[in-house]
C-alpha cells in the first residue's frame, strides 16, 4: 500500500506532557497538510508544507504546536504541554502542488488523560 | 467566517434507492469542491471532485452536481449499498491546492 501512513495510530498521554507524530506522504506527492477532527465534526485546517517549506499554519495553531517537514518527505507535528482540548484525531493528508487531491491517512487519535 | 456547511446531519435509504447528499458553501471565490467519505476509525476517502467551471460530473455510481448560482453542490448515490453507510464530507478550497474547508458532514445509513 503505498497511501499516506501515520504514526502512531493512538496516542494516550498525560496532561501536560509533549507528544510528537508522524506522517509519511505518498511518495510522489510535494504537498502535506495536517487537519484536526472531533467528534462529529469535519477536519479542520492547521498548517501544511509544499516541499520543506511551511506555506500556511492556521490560528488554531498556537504556540504549543509545532510542524516541521525537514527533507520535503515526511514530516512530524509535535504538541507541548498537551491539554485536555487537545484531545482528538490528527490527520494527515498529501497532494501534488497545484489543486491535486489531498488523499488522507487513516489519523492520530490523541487522547489526553 | 466563511464554511461549507450540510444540510441534514442523517440520511437513511433503504439499500437499491439512490441517495441525495446536500451542501452549501458560503465561498464565491471558491474554485474546487471535493466529496469525501469517511468510515469510522479511518481517514476521509476521495469519492469524486468539481471545478467550478463545470456544473456535474460523473464517476462510478457516483454524480456530483454543482449549482454556483445558489452555492450548493450535491452527491449523489445511485443503487445505495451497505457499503455506503458512512460520513460524507463536502470540502472546498480557493487557492489552488491549499487547504480544504470541511462540512460537518452527513451520516448516511442504508438498511438491507
Amino acid at each position: 500500500d503505498t497511501g499516506v501512513s501515520q504514526d502512531p495510530r493512538h496516542k494516550i498521554t498525560k496532561r501536560g506532557q509533549n507528544v510528537t507524530f508522524r506522517c509519511d506522504p505518498i511518495s510522489e506527492h510535494n504537498r502535506l497538510y495536517w487537519y484536526r477532527q472531533t467528534l462529529g465534526q469535519g477536519p479542520e485546517f492547521l498548517t501544511y508544507f509544499q516541499n520543506e517549506a511551511q506555506l500556511e499554519k492556521s490560528r488554531l495553531l498556537s504556540d504549543r504546536f509545532s510542524a516541521e517537514r525537514p527533507k520535503g518527505s515526511f514530516s512530524t507535528l509535535e504538541i507541548q504541554r498537551t491539554e485536555q482540548g487537545d484531545s482528538a484525531m490528527y490527520l494527515c493528508a498529501s497532494s501534488l502542488a497545484l489543486a491535486g487531491t489531498q488523499h488522507f491517512g487513516d489519523g492520530t487519535r490523541l487522547s489526553i488523560l | 467566517g466563511e464554511s461549507v456547511g450540510l444540510h441534514l446531519p442523517t440520511l437513511s435509504v433503504q439499500e437499491g434507492d439512490n441517495s441525495i447528499i446536500n451542501c452549501a458553501y458560503s465561498n464565491s471565490a471558491s474554485d474546487y469542491f471535493i466529496w469525501y467519505k469517511q468510515e469510522s476509525g479511518k481517514g476521509p476517502q476521495f469519492i469524486i471532485d468539481i471545478r467550478s467551471n463545470m456544473d456535474k460530473r460523473q464517476g462510478q455510481r457516483v454524480t456530483v452536481l454543482l449549482n454556483k448560482t445558489v452555492k450548493h453542490l450535491s452527491l449523489q448515490i445511485a443503487a445505495t449499498q451497505p457499503g455506503d453507510s458512512a460520513v460524507y464530507f463536502c470540502a472546498e478550497n480557493y487557492n489552488q491546492g491549499g487547504k480544504l474547508i470541511f462540512g460537518q458532514g452527513t451520516e448516511l445509513s442504508v438498511k438491507p
